[in-house]
């Protein structure tokens, strides 16, 4: 089983609609989460961290559920620009060599 | 301020041949790291710096190597290269808050073909 592991998609949505992905991990340890978004043929960037309590940011919502340990990313309203990958990132602990890379859910929205 | 640098963007070698790749950061930040990115696969560590003058092996080291002898620039050489090297590397830096973590902001990466 992958220490990180996406569903690949493509979830493939109409603009204005909300959809969410999540994201599972086997480490029950893992101390931070984190949503990255990467465009086609460009570099990941950080689209926001994962709080225990829950986080928004504007039409992004970041849950996490450690009793079955998964992380979810929830998109309302989506928007044509919104079409990229969105990578999942759990840190295991505070060494860079347990920082683990989901390998990402394909996200397009049609007009 | 140009975050995150790359250099070269695009490279074709030969199996065989060797090559650098520059990362450099104008950001001040601690952490650095490469990572290369393969399809289907997330994004490995290859090598990562605390700091200065420091570095250590991340997921997949064998057969490159690295050197953090200023701050803002860490360089990743591969030695001999084979085609198994094939494969997107992007260079990554974090701020130093508190430990590591996944905040990190990454370079446009370098393409790099290997026949």
């Amino acid at each position: 089983r992958k220490e990180v592991e996406q569903d690949p998609g493509p979830f493939n949505v109409p603009e204005g609609a909300t959809v969410a992905f999540n994201c599972t991990y086997s480490n029950s340890a893992s101390q931070s989460f984190f949503w990255y978004r990467q465009d086609c043929r460009k570099e990941p960037k950080l689209l926001m961290s994962v709080y225990s309590s829950g986080n928004e940011d504007g039409r992004f919502t970041a849950q996490l559920n450690r009793a079955s340990q998964y992380i979810s990313l929830l998109i309302r309203d989506s928007k044509l620009s919104d079409s990229a990958t969105y990578l999942c990132v759990v840190n295991k602990n505070s060494s860079a060599s347990k920082i683990i890379f989901g390998s990402g859910t394909r996200l397009s929205i049609r007009p | 301020n140009a975050g995150v640098t790359q250099t070269p963007k695009f490279r074709v070698l030969k199996t065989g041949q060797s090559m650098t790749l520059l990362c450099a950061q104008d950001m001040n930040h601690e952490y650095m790291y490469w990572y290369r990115q393969d399809p289907g696969m997330g994004l490995r560590l290859i090598h990562y710096s605390v700091g200065e003058g420091t570095t250590a092996k991340g997921e997949v080291p064998d057969g490159y190597n690295v050197s953090r002898l200023k701050k803002q620039n860490f360089l990743l050489g591969l030695e001999s290269a084979a085609p198994s090297q094939t494969s997107v590397y992007f260079c990554a830096s974090s701020p130093r808050r508190g430990s590591i973590s996944g905040e990190q902001y990454f370079g446009p990466g370098t393409r790099l073909t290997v026949t």
